[in-house]
């Protein structure tokens, strides 16, 4: 069964700050792995998607690595904004026999002016 | 135009009562889910249901259960609801094994 775990479970920085997010998962047999972004009382929006075959992904001041073999990712943000501010979501993609994404627990990120 | 639509966003009822959630998506998606968002924020699958084959979760209660009309929509109904109930469920869709795309969620309070 695949676990996900994300690290920090919170996380504060000044403003203009790179940052770095964490992802691990149990089971590396899997299709593809997707960000998500989660504003407070909203949905779920999709940031970047990497495929079981990619090593990265980037989308303007994110960049999304994935590294199957060690079951890691990471989510980069660079120049941090307030607008940053967020629940972030890593969800380890389907894997065979199964179409479902399992969560992590997800990262309260929070930008400070 | 809404890729993944669910209704209502809001739902107050009593305990004991049965309720559905609807689920649209216009991505000719194949596969549809529900998750549900618990009161810590986390997420888990309850169901997928891709070309009528239904996966559930084995820790879903048999009180929920998903309907399918067609390829389009996937609802939830809600049977005998219960005060553990209480909780955002989101419905998504994805083509096959590909990227997930959500809905706004519906946020169900059982009182």
């Amino acid at each position: 069964k695949q676990e996900v775990t994300q690290i920090p479970a919170a996380l504060s920085v000044p403003e203009g700050e790179n940052l770095v997010l964490n992802c691990s998962f149990t089971d590396s047999a899997i299709y593809n792995l997707q960000w998500f972004r989660q504003d407070p009382g909203k949905g779920l929006t999709s940031l970047l998607l990497i495929q079981s075959s990619q090593r990265e992904q980037t989308s303007g001041r994110l960049n999304a690595s994935l590294d199957k073999s060690s079951g890691r990712s990471t989510l980069y943000i660079a120049a941090s904004q307030p607008g940053d501010s967020a629940t972030y979501l890593c969800a380890s993609g389907p894997g065979a026999g199964s179409y479902q994404l399992t969560f992590g627990k997800g990262t309260k990120l929070s930008v400070i002016p | 135009d809404t890729a993944v639509s669910q209704t209502p966003k809001y739902l107050v009822t009593q305990m004991g009562n049965d309720k559905s959630i609807k689920c649209e998506q216009n991505l000719g998606h194949d596969t549809m889910y529900w998750y549900k968002q618990d009161s810590k924020k986390f997420l888990k699958i309850m169901f997928s249901y891709n070309n009528k084959e239904l996966i559930i979760n084995e820790t879903v209660p048999n009180r929920f259960s998903p309907k399918s009309p067609d390829k389009a929509h996937l609802n939830l109904h809600i049977n005998s609801l219960e005060l553990g109930d209480s909780a955002v469920y989101f419905c998504a869709s994805s083509q096959n094994r590909g990227p997930g795309t959500f809905g706004s969620g519906t946020r169900l309070t059982v009182v």
